[in-house]
């Protein structure tokens, strides 16, 4: 069964700075999907960025980028120029093309001013 | 088309009544989803629909839940003889799911139940 990890229950960092949010999964499937979404507090579910396993670029989308390791089965989230609005709970998920996703458990991200 | 809706939006009723919840999934999306979240946590999976077909029930879920997604448009998912446990919020998402590709996941606001 594929399972997501996301080690790190809650981060801060200062508006402007970068931050990193760490996930690593397992699985036994070659090809893949890999997200990241964002739940700002009291407001729904939105995507923020992903990634297709047999791509070996790392996704970019505006400040935010990807860190895609398959080898290591890691998936970690750089947010760059943080900004207040970033303040939220982000999931990393997992999605192949024949199953459900399953997402991890969460880090709650705060944005200091 | 408005994305997800999910009605009611909270749901406030007492130990042992049922309970229905409604999802309307973007209109084009063969996969709908159906998590439930507690507070700080993340989406645990419950059950999913491709089409009207229903692909797979976690089975950490009770015999109390039911889903349906009659001809493949809405869903609904019923509790029945509500526990407390129960008390959570239920987030509904459709997706276009095709057998190459990333297929984004489009949530509804979620149906917030507190059993009395």
């Amino acid at each position: 069964a594929q399972t997501v990890t996301q080690s790190q229950p809650e981060m801060s960092v200062q508006e402007a700075e970068t931050v990193t949010l760490s996930c690593t999964y397992d699985t036994s499937e070659s090809n893949y999907y890999l997200f990241w979404y964002k739940q700002p507090p009291s407001r729904q579910m939105i995507l923020v960025i992903r990634q297709e396993a047999y791509k070996q670029q790392n996704a970019t989308e505006n400040r935010f980028s990807v860190n895609f390791q398959k080898a290591a089965k890691s998936f970690s989230l750089k947010i760059s120029d943080s900004q207040l609005g970033d303040t939220a709970m982000y999931f990393c998920a997992f999605e192949t093309s024949y199953d459900k996703v399953i997402f991890g458990p969460g880090t709650s991200l705060s944005v200091i001013p | 088309d408005t994305g997800v809706s999910q009605d009611p939006r909270h749901k406030i009723t007492k130990r042992g009544q049922n309970v229905t919840f409604r999802c309307d999934p973007i209109s084009e999306h063969n996969r709908l989803y159906w998590y439930r979240q507690t507070l700080g946590q993340g989406p645990e999976f419950l059950t999913y629909f491709q089409n009207e077909a229903q692909l797979e029930k976690s089975r950490l879920l009770s015999d109390r839940f039911s889903a349906e997604r009659p001809k493949g448009s809405f869903s609904t998912l019923e509790i029945q003889r509500t526990e407390q446990g129960d008390s959570a919020m239920y987030l509904c998402a459709s997706s276009s799911h095709r057998d190459r590709g990333a297929t984004e996941a489009f949530f509804g606001q979620g149906t917030r139940l507190t059993v009395v």
